[in-house]
C-alpha cells in the first residue's frame, strides 16, 4: 500500500459526459501527479500540483483539467468524453521541492476509466 | 523532450533464468528509478540511483545507474515467476527541474514456471 488513494476505481460513462477523478496523497507529500496509461501511449504526465499550485503541465487536454485543495486531495476533471479517452488514470505524489534531492514518486491504484 | 527508451519491449523467460533490462536516453537526468507494475495496479518503486556508476541490490535484483548518468540497467538473477510484470524506469530532471520525471514505455516480463 502506497499510502495514495485513489477513487473510484473503476468508471464506466458515455461519450459526451463529464467525470470527476479524486485523488489523496499520502501523508506529508505536496505534490500531486496525474497520469493516463493506454496500452500504446505508456504512461503519459497530464499535470503536476505543489501545494495547491499548478507546477507543470504535460500532455493534457483541454477537456481536462485539475485542482488541488487546501487539504492537498486532488481532482481531475475529464469532460466531453470520447472514446479514445478511455484508460487507467493514476495519481501520484511525492516530497519535491528544497527538501528533496530527487523527485521520488508513489502511486495510487488507479482509476479505469471506459468510455462506451 | 527527454527521452528514455527500454529494452526490450517484451521479453520472456523460463523461471532460474538471468535477464537484464535496459533503459536508455540522449540525456543527463539528475536521478534514475525504477517501477514494477503488475495488470490493473499502479506502479510500485523499487529502487532510486542518484550517483554515476552507482549500483543497487535489492534481494536479486540489481540496478546500475550509466557513468554518465544517461543509462541504467536492472538484472535479475534467477527470475521467479512473481518477478512477472512491467518493469519502467523513469528520469529524474536536471537543472533544478527535478519535480519533473519522463517514463520509458517499460518492459514487459514474464517468467514463467
Amino acid at each position: 500500500d502506497s499510502g495514495v488513494t485513489q477513487t473510484p476505481k473503476h468508471l464506466i460513462t458515455a461519450t459526451g459526459q463529464r467525470v470527476t477523478l479524486r485523488c489523496s496523497p499520502r501523508s506529508g507529500d505536496l505534490s500531486v501527479y496525474w497520469y493516463q496509461q493506454s496500452l500504446d501511449q505508456g504512461l503519459q504526465f497530464l499535470i503536476q500540483y505543489y501545494n495547491g499550485e499548478e507546477r507543470a503541465k504535460g500532455n493534457i487536454l483541454e477537456r481536462f483539467s485539475a485542482q488541488q485543495f487546501p487539504d492537498l486531495h486532488s481532482e481531475l476533471n475529464l469532460s466531453s468524453l470520447e472514446l479514445g479517452d478511455s484508460a487507467l488514470y493514476f495519481c501520484a505524489s511525492s516530497v519535491v521541492g528544497g527538501l528533496a534531492a530527487y523527485n521520488e514518486q508513489f502511486f495510487g491504484p488507479g482509476t479505469r476509466l471506459t468510455v462506451l | 523532450t527527454q527521452l528514455l527508451e527500454q529494452s526490450p519491449q517484451f521479453l520472456s523467460i523460463q523461471e532460474g533464468e538471468n535477464l537484464t533490462v535496459y533503459c536508455n536516453s540522449s540525456s543527463v537526468f539528475s536521478s534514475l528509478q525504477w517501477y514494477r507494475q503488475e495488470p490493473g495496479e499502479g506502479p510500485v518503486l523499487l529502487v532510486t540511483v542518484v550517483t554515476g556508476g552507482e549500483v543497487k541490490k535489492l534481494k536479486r535484483l540489481t540496478f546500475q545507474f550509466g557513468d554518465a548518468r544517461k543509462d541504467s540497467s536492472l538484472h535479475i538473477t534467477a527470475a521467479q515467476p512473481g518477478d512477472t510484470g512491467l518493469y519502467l524506469c523513469a528520469g529524474g530532471g536536471s537543472g533544478g527541474s527535478n519535480y519533473k520525471l519522463t517514463f520509458g514505455k517499460g518492459t514487459l516480463l514474464t517468467v514463467n514456471p
